[in-house]
C-alpha cells in the first residue's frame, strides 16, 4: 500500500566499483522509470518500462547502465565500474499505466557517491 | 534550446506576495503538463497537472499557452511553507518519460 520504495538510500562506492539501486514500485502500477538528478540540477531520464513492452532506453548514458524489471514489480539499476560523474541521486517512479495524464509517484532516491 | 526551461530563480519574496512562475517548452506536440514541487533533498511531487482551460487549487493557479508553448504557475497569499523548487514538466509524447525543467527556486521570508 506504501509509496515508492527505494534501497538503500544512501550508497558510497569506489570508483570502478559496480552498483546495484533496487525500486518497488506502487503495487498495481505498470509502469515504472528511472531518472538521475546530479546536485544543482534537474531531473534526467534514464528509462522505463512499461508492462511487457521492450524498455525505452533512450536516456543510458553510457553502456555502463542498465536496468531490468521482473514482471510489474521490482527494478534494479546497475550501474558498472562507476566513475565520479556518476554520483547522483537516482530516483524511482511509477504510474498506474505510461502516457496521458497519468501522474507519476517518486521514491525518495538513492543517494550515490563514487569515490 | 533545452526542451523545457524554467527561470532558475531564486525568487525570494515576503509571506503573503503573489508568485508568478514561467516555463517554456520546446517540442509542440506536447500532450501533457505539470507542475512538480522538489523539496531541499527530497524526491519531487505532484503539485498539479496543467489543463488547457487553465486550472486553480486553492492558492495555485496553472495556465497553459499551447500556442505560445508556455506554461505558467501563479501563487497567491504566498507562504513560508511554499518555499521550494517548482520543476515544470511535459510529456511529449502519448507514453512515456517526463521532461522536466531545471526547477525554479523560490524562497518565501517572514
Amino acid at each position: 500500500g506504501a509509496g515508492v520504495s527505494q534501497s538503500p538510500s544512501n550508497k558510497v562506492t569506489e570508483k570502478g566499483k559496480d552498483v546495484e539501486l533496487r525500486c518497488d514500485p506502487i503495487s498495481g502500477h505498470t509502469a515504472l522509470y528511472w531518472y538521475r538528478q546530479r546536485l544543482g540540477q534537474g531531473l534526467e531520464f534514464l528509462i522505463y518500462f512499461q508492462g511487457n513492452s521492450a524498455p525505452d532506453k533512450s536516456g543510458l548514458p553510457s553502456d555502463r547502465f542498465s536496468a531490468e524489471r521482473t514482471g510489474e514489480s521490482v527494478s534494479t539499476l546497475t550501474i558498472q565500474r562507476t566513475q565520479q560523474e556518476d554520483s547522483a541521486v537516482y530516483l524511482c517512479a511509477s504510474s498506474l499505466v505510461a502516457g496521458g495524464g497519468n501522474i507519476q509517484y517518486f521514491g525518495a532516491g538513492t543517494r550515490l557517491s563514487v569515490l | 534550446r533545452k526542451e523545457v526551461e524554467q527561470d532558475p530563480g531564486p525568487f525570494n519574496v515576503p509571506e503573503g506576495a503573489t508568485v508568478a512562475f514561467n516555463c517554456t517548452y520546446s517540442n509542440s506536440a506536447s500532450q501533457s503538463f505539470f507542475w512538480y514541487r522538489q523539496d531541499c533533498r527530497k524526491e519531487p511531487k505532484l503539485l498539479m497537472s496543467v489543463y488547457s482551460s487553465g486550472n486553480e487549487d486553492g492558492r495555485f493557479t496553472a495556465q497553459l499557452n499551447r500556442a505560445s508553448q508556455y506554461i505558467s504557475l501563479l501563487i497567491r497569499d504566498s507562504k513560508l511553507s511554499d518555499s521550494a523548487t517548482y520543476l515544470c514538466v511535459v510529456r511529449s509524447g502519448s507514453q512515456g518519460n517526463l521532461i522536466f525543467g531545471k526547477g525554479t527556486k523560490l524562497s518565501v521570508k517572514p
